[in-house]
This record gives structure tokens, sequence and C-alpha cells, in this order.
């Protein structure tokens, strides 16, 4: 099956940092990828739909100057976190579209961010 | 606007035992259903699909899921239980055509088999 890479799996990092993550489809070209949130115990979050050379759609709540997104191929999308606070401290999943026809995502393994 | 359901946070089975875990959607057209496991830390992994055709859709690990339209359900069904089955399970449903449609997740039903 297609596979997703994501790194880094955990982060940790001073309050007022940056973080950037990095979401990878490894067998296969990606012209949409998502990126999500997920609080413990909760579903996923949508924070935003990453289209390969434009700009990101980010969903209504989530600022896009905080959550930086760029998807500058078809194999590559960030996320970068700006200037963390510890309430950004989740875990963040990204996913590849990889039929548009049947809109089947495959999932990176997740990457732990904690902001001390 | 579409909507899933997954009623029951938490399911204890047997292993052995058959399992369900239960999903029902809401999408104003036809829909794309989904079912994916996570476990603990990781991401999700896909496990089957609706799309059209067959009602009862066969997947990864021996699960299956049926596609009920009068009941606007697709419950995830396995004949016998595994402990390796633990693991926290989504439903998803996006309305057909693709074409970057998002995912709608439920909020997930956390699975415990026990010997």
């Amino acid at each position: 099956g297609a596979v997703v890479s994501q790194h880094p799996s955990w982060v940790i990092c001073k309050s007022g940092t940056s973080v950037k993550i990095e979401c990878r489809s490894l067998d296969f070209q990606a012209t949409t990828m998502f990126w999500y949130r997920q609080f413990p115990k909760q579903s996923l979050m949508l924070m935003a739909t990453s289209n390969e050379g434009s700009k990101a759609t980010y969903e209504q709540g989530v600022e896009k100057d905080k959550f930086l997104i760029n998807h500058a191929s078809l194999t590559l999308s960030t996320l970068t976190v700006t200037s963390a606070h510890p309430e950004d401290s989740s875990f963040y999943i990204c996913s590849a579209q990889i039929r548009v026809s049947t809109g089947e995502l495959f999932f990176g393994e997740g990457s732990r961010l904690t902001v001390l | 606007a579409q909507s899933v359901a997954q009623p029951e946070d938490q399911v204890n089975v047997a292993e052995g035992n058959p399992l369900t875990v239960k999903c029902t959607y809401s999408v104003s057209g036809n829909p794309y259903l989904f079912w994916y496991v996570q476990y603990p830390n990781r991401g999700l992994q896909f496990l089957l699909k609706y799309i059209t055709g067959d009602n009862l859709v066969k997947g990864s690990y021996g699960f299956e899921a049926e596609f009920n339209k009068s009941q606007t359900s697709f419950h995830l069904k396995k004949p016998s239980a595994l402990v390796s089955d633990s693991a926290l399970y989504f439903c998803a449903v996006s309305l057909s055509g693709g074409g970057g449609n998002k995912l709608t997740f439920g909020t997930g039903t956390q699975l415990k088999v026990e010997l």
C-alpha cells in the first residue's frame, strides 16, 4: 500500500520557538495532503488542506499565521508551528490522498509535539 | 454538511468472540465510508472502504463492514476477535466524487479485547 512518512515522530521544544514537521509520500505523488490535530482520547480535527503549488486552505478557527503549511512538491508538505506555546502541544497527523476518485487517504505515523 | 456518529466510546469483547463497532453517518448525497484503526501514538491505518457495489465490504485483518443505506449505518465487524485487535477505531465519511473532499471522522471507539 501507499506509504506516508512523517518526521519527526517526537519533538520537544521551548515556548516561543518554531517547529517544522514534514510529511512525505514515499511511493506516490500526492497533489493533496491534509493536516490533522488530535487531542488525547479525541477524534482528529482537520486543520488545513494542502495543495501542491498553491496556498493551503485552513479550517475555521485555525490560525494560518501560527500553523504555516507549505506544499512545495508532489511528495512533500510541511507544517511549521510558529512561536509555539504549551497549548500547541498535541499529536499532529498528516495524510495524503492517493486516488481522487475515491477520496481514500493514507496517513503518516504522527508527530507528538510537546512545548515546555 | 456531513457527520459521523460512533455511539460507543468503548467496546469490550472476549477473545474469540465476534465484535461489532457501530457507526452511523449523515451526508447529503452518496457516501464514501471508511474505517481506520489507530494504535497508541501512531497514525491511522486504513482497514476498509465502501464506495459502491456490494454492501458487505471485506478489509484487512479479517475485518468487514456492512453498508446499510436505509439505516445509514456502516458497522465494523469481525467474527473472532484477537487481543491484538485492541486499538482505537475511527469511522469516516466523505461525499462521493472525491476531488479532494475532506473526510469527516467519528469520535472513535476504543476496542478492548480480553483473554
